[in-house]
C-alpha cells in the first residue's frame, strides 16, 4: 500500500453532522496536507500541517498529526452540503522531496 | 487571478497519435508538476520543474516528455499515446520547494481518453 491512505473511502453524513476521515503514511514525514476536490475541479488545498504540529484549525475545519501511530485525521465541523467534495491527504518527505497523494475520501453531506 | 489555467478539457485520441497538454500559470511560481489522477490510486507525479530551463522525472514519467522554456508555462507531450495513459491530468504550482511547506495551486484538469 501506498503512503498517504485514506479511511473510510466514502462518507455519508447529514447536513449540520461532523465529519471524520483519518489519513495513515508509512514513514517519517516533514508536514502533511489536506486538499479537498469538488467533482470535475482541480485540487484546493485545505491544511498543512508541519511534523513538530499536533493540531491545527482553520475555520471549521481541524487536522491533527500523530507521528507516532503515523497517522493524521481532518474533521469537518457543522457540515454544509457544500462540503460535498472528496478529500485528499498528502504526505511530503524531505528526502527524495516526495509528496505522496492517498486515494481519497469521497464525502456525501446530504441537505 | 487566473491561476493555474490547463487546455483543453477534454480530448480523445486514438492509439498512437501524439498531443500536448498545455499548462500555464500567472502566479509567477518557480515550481511546476504534472499528476495524473485514477480511479481509487490518488495523483501521482509524471515530471516536474524547479525553475525555467529545468525539468524531472516523477514517478511515472514513460511516455511523457515536459519542457519549461519558460516560467509561465509547462507544456506536458504525449508522443505516441497508448490506452494506459486514459486519465485525468493535472497540473499544479508552487511559490517555493514543498520542503519549504508550500502547498500546491492546482488547474482544473484534463479528461483523456485513449481509445
Amino acid at each position: 500500500s501506498q503512503q498517504g491512505e485514506e479511511d473510510p473511502q466514502a462518507l455519508s453524513i447529514q447536513e449540520g453532522e461532523n465529519a471524520t476521515m483519518n489519513c495513515s503514511y508509512k514513514t517519517s514525514i516533514n508536514n502533511l496536507q489536506w486538499y479537498r476536490q469538488n467533482s470535475g475541479r482541480g485540487l484546493v488545498h485545505l491544511i498543512l500541517i508541519r511534523s513538530n504540529e499536533r493540531e491545527k484549525h482553520s475555520g471549521r475545519l481541524r487536522v491533527t498529526l500523530d507521528t507516532s501511530k503515523k497517522s493524521s485525521s481532518l474533521l469537518i465541523t457543522a457540515s454544509r452540503a457544500a462540503d460535498t467534495a472528496s478529500y485528499f491527504c498528502a504526505a511530503f518527505k524531505a528526502a527524495g522531496n516526495k509528496l505522496t497523494f492517498g486515494g481519497g475520501t469521497r464525502v456525501l453531506v446530504k441537505p | 487571478n487566473a491561476g493555474v489555467t490547463q487546455t483543453p478539457k477534454f480530448r480523445v485520441l486514438k492509439t498512437g497519435q501524439s498531443m500536448t497538454l498545455l499548462c500555464a500559470q500567472d502566479m509567477n511560481h518557480e515550481y511546476m508538476y504534472w499528476y495524473r489522477q485514477d480511479p481509487g490510486m490518488g495523483l501521482r507525479l509524471i515530471h516536474y520543474s524547479v525553475g525555467e530551463g529545468t525539468t524531472a522525472k516523477g514517478e511515472v514519467p514513460d511516455g511523457y516528455n515536459v519542457s519549461r522554456s519558460t516560467t509561465e508555462d509547462f507544456p506536458l507531450r504525449l508522443l505516441s499515446a497508448a490506452p494506459s495513459q486514459t486519465s485525468v491530468y493535472f497540473c499544479a504550482s508552487s511559490i517555493e520547494t514543498l520542503a519549504m511547506n508550500s502547498p500546491l495551486h492546482f488547474g482544473n484538469g484534463t479528461r483523456l481518453t485513449v481509445t
